[in-house]
């Protein structure tokens, strides 16, 4: 069974930074894309980043260019989210996501992180 | 960036009608290479996460009831529910993963029981 694990999450204030994790199980974690998503409260569904399958290109949505880094480390089957100078517009439910065999570019959710920024 | 619009925003159907909702992208998402439009669809209920519904447009993924279906090619999509059951009360959005990100969503529309 496949599963995706985010953790990290939490309160910080404006300017501040956290690191967001997703440990992955059940499948061969090197093959897929994998992604961040996010959620504000009571919004839709905002793609926030993801790292090709070998980790050579990654690629943003703009409102976090140079503000985040997302990078992967297939031994541990983990991809992270380091998130710099958070901003209060940030606040949201941080879902991992990763592809699958039929499709490589999307497929499998987490169950999210929270992120508040609010001072 | 592609833009994309769902419609409507929400929806009120009786149970065991027809649910029909729409998307439509900015630009095609169908290549040419593999004859496939890179088009998905969720359904998103309450405290939930979204649940992947219909992949490659009109591909239902494993598990998903054949009342859920999904056409459409280029830069047009709709999902219908043939018959609404009072489970499939969400949100659903549609998502294009093309080749260059950002891998954009619709907004969502709201699906309820009339």
């Amino acid at each position: 069974e496949v599963q995706l694990v985010e953790s990290g999450g939490g309160l910080v204030q404006p300017g501040g930074s956290l690191r967001l994790s997703c440990a992955a199980s059940g499948f061969t974690f090197s093959t897929f894309y994998m992604s961040w998503v996010r959620q504000a409260p009571g919004k839709g569904l905002e793609w926030v980043a993801n790292i090709k399958l070998d980790g050579s290109e990654r690629n943003y949505v703009d409102s976090v260019k140079g503000r985040f880094t997302i990078s992967r480390d297939d031994a541990k089957h983990s991809v992270y989210l380091q998130m710099n100078s958070l901003r209060t517009e940030d606040t949201a439910v941080y879902y991992c996501t990763s592809g699958m065999s039929e499709v490589w570019e999307i497929g499998h959710w987490g169950q999210g992180t929270l992120v508040t920024v609010s001072s | 960036d592609i833009v994309m619009t769902q419609s409507p925003d929400s929806l009120a159907v009786s149970l065991g009608e027809r649910a029909t909702m729409s998307c439509k992208s900015s630009q095609s998402v169908f290549h040419t290479p593999n004859n496939k439009n890179y088009l998905a669809w969720y359904q998103q209920k309450p405290g939930q996460p979204p649940k992947l519904l219909i992949y490659w447009a009109s591909t239902r993924e494993s598990g998903v009831p054949d009342r859920f279906s999904g056409s459409g090619s280029g830069t047009d999509f709709t999902l219908t529910i043939s018959s609404l059951q009072a489970e499939d009360v969400a949100v659903y959005y549609c998502q294009q993963y093309s080749n260059t990100p950002p891998w954009t969503f619709g907004q969502g529309t709201r699906v309820e029981i009339k």
